[in-house]
């Protein structure tokens, strides 16, 4: 069964910390993996997206490393900031025969970044 | 941020009223996207539409209603729906929803059914 599991499900960290979020996929045939923010009440945005042979790709503070033969994901922040709270959702994209991509969505884990 | 938008931000219905939600895109892509976000679940896709077709219909109850007059355009026509159908109903396009191309989304209309 296609699944994408995220820990922790929620984390509190202080202002200026780092912290690492976990993604445990079992999708197939894997196309990418793409690491999602999401505001509250607002729609994900993308911050991340690796293929097969991509180990790490970085956007700003954020560094998403992918380790395709454990399928395993994991996002970093660095020196978080205030407006960092949010979700941050793993996705991970598998192409169907039919050439349509599906994608597989976690639940998230709900970040706050405390004063 | 204004790629996609999405019309109302919030909506409170009844069990017996008709509404429908309006999504736009401005990114000249050709595919389109219902997803229901509900609390603490993972966000479920509910219908796809390439130029205007449907392709995807994710067994969704037929009190929700697609309609993609054009490949800009999407609208969930929403009638006698139950008080589980309140969520999140995010709107998405892409340029193609084959291979793997990037979904942009909307921030999404909140939906309270009373």
């Amino acid at each position: 069964k296609n699944q994408v599991e995220q820990s922790p499900q929620s984390l509190i960290i202080l202002e200026g910390k780092n912290c690492t979020l976990q993604c445990n996929y079992t999708v197939s045939p894997f196309s990418n993996l793409r690491w999602y923010k999401q505001d509250t009440g607002r729609g994900p945005v993308s911050l991340t997206i690796m293929t097969f042979s991509e180990n790490t790709k970085s956007n700003g503070r954020y560094t998403a490393t992918l380790d395709a033969d454990t399928k395993q994901s994991s996002l970093h922040i660095t020196a978080s900031q205030l407006s960092d709270s949010a979700s941050y959702i793993c996705v991970v994209s598998a192409v169907m025969n039919t050439g349509f991509q599906k994608l597989v969505f976690g639940t998230g884990t709900r970040l706050l970044v405390s004063p | 941020e204004t790629g996609v938008t999405q019309t109302p931000r919030h909506l409170v219905m009844g069990m017996t009223n008709k509404k429908s939600l309006k999504c736009e895109q401005h990114l000249g892509h050709n595919a389109m996207y219902w997803y229901k976000q509900s609390a603490k679940k993972p966000l479920e896709l509910m219908f796809v539409y390439n130029f205007k077709e449907q392709t995807e219909n994710n067994s969704v109850p037929s009190r929700f209603s697609p309609e993609c007059p054009n490949s800009s355009h999407l609208f969930l026509h929403l009638h006698t729906l139950q008080p589980e159908d309140s969520a999140l109903y995010l709107c998405a396009s892409s340029q193609d929803p084959r291979g793997a191309y990037e979904q942009y989304f909307g921030p999404g209309t909140r939906l309270t059914v009373t």
